[in-house]
C-alpha cells in the first residue's frame, strides 16, 4: 500500500509553460514534505521542501502548495525550461521517526519541449 | 568532498549468486540508508542505520542484509540473488533526524 500517491506518472510541457505535479498522503503524522529531482543516471537531489505550518513555499521558479485538510501537496514549476526535464519525486516523513525515514511517491517523468 | 559514493556502478549476477554493494560518505553523517528504485514505485527503503554499529529494517528488507562497521561506510549484501532483486540501488546519508538526505549515484543490478 503506497502511503504517498503521486500523479501524473509522466508530463509533457512546452517551454515557458507551468508544470504541476500532485501528491496525496494518508498518514496524518507526516510533517515534512520534500521534493526530489532526479536526472538520468544520477541520484535524487533535494529540490525544495515544506512543513505543514505554511501553505506555500517558493524558491525561484519552484513552488510547493500544501493543503493540510485535503492531505495534498503539489509542485509547480513556472516558466518550465528544457533543463527541468527530469523525474520528480514527492516524499513525506514524520519528524519524530527515529530513522528520519522518507516515504516516496511513485515519481513523475517531466519532459519540457523546446 | 566526494559526498556519497557507491561501488560498483553496474553489476550482473546469476540467480543464487551473492554480492555486496558498498556505500561511502565523507560528510561525517550519522544516518545512512539503502533504497531500491523500480519503475512506478519510487524509492523504497530497504535498511537504514542511525549510527556506527546500528542497523534497522525498512519497508522491503527481505533478501538483504546490511552492516555499518565504520561510520563512513554502509554495506548492502545479497546472499542469494533473485531476479526480483533486479533494480537500481541508491545509498543516502543525512546528518541527523530532520536533516536533508544526500543520495549517491546508484548501482544498477541485473539478476539473470
Amino acid at each position: 500500500q503506497q502511503q504517498v500517491k503521486q500523479s501524473p506518472q509522466s508530463l509533457i510541457v512546452q517551454k515557458g509553460g507551468i508544470s504541476i505535479i500532485n501528491c496525496a498522503y494518508e498518514n496524518t503524522a507526516f510533517d515534512y514534505f520534500p521534493w526530489y529531482q532526479q536526472f538520468p543516471g544520477k541520484g535524487p537531489a533535494l529540490l525544495i521542501a515544506i512543513r505543514p505550518d505554511v501553505s506555500e513555499k517558493k524558491e525561484g521558479r519552484f513552488t510547493i502548495s500544501f493543503n493540510k485538510s485535503a492531505k495534498q501537496f503539489s509542485l509547480h514549476i513556472m516558466d518550465s525550461q528544457p533543463g527541468d526535464s527530469a523525474t520528480y519525486f514527492c516524499a513525506a516523513s514524520e519528524n519524530d521517526n527515529a530513522g528520519n525515514m522518507l516515504t516516496f511517491g511513485g515519481g513523475t517523468r517531466l519532459m519540457v519541449k523546446p | 568532498n566526494a559526498g556519497v559514493t557507491q561501488t560498483p556502478k553496474f553489476r550482473v549476477l546469476k540467480t543464487g549468486q551473492s554480492m555486496t554493494l558498498l556505500c561511502a560518505q565523507d560528510m561525517n553523517h550519522e544516518y545512512m540508508y539503502w533504497y531500491r528504485q523500480d519503475p512506478g514505485m519510487g524509492l523504497r527503503l530497504i535498511h537504514y542505520s542511525v549510527g556506527e554499529g546500528t542497523t534497522a529494517k525498512g519497508e522491503v528488507p527481505d533478501g538483504y542484509n546490511v552492516s555499518r562497521l565504520k561510520k563512513q561506510n554502509f554495506l548492502l549484501g545479497l546472499e542469494s540473488a533473485a531476479p526480483s532483486q533486479t533494480s537500481v540501488y541508491f545509498c543516502a546519508s543525512s546528518y541527523s533526524r530532520g536533516w536533508e538526505q544526500f543520495f549517491g549515484p546508484g548501482t544498477r543490478l541485473t539478476v539473470l
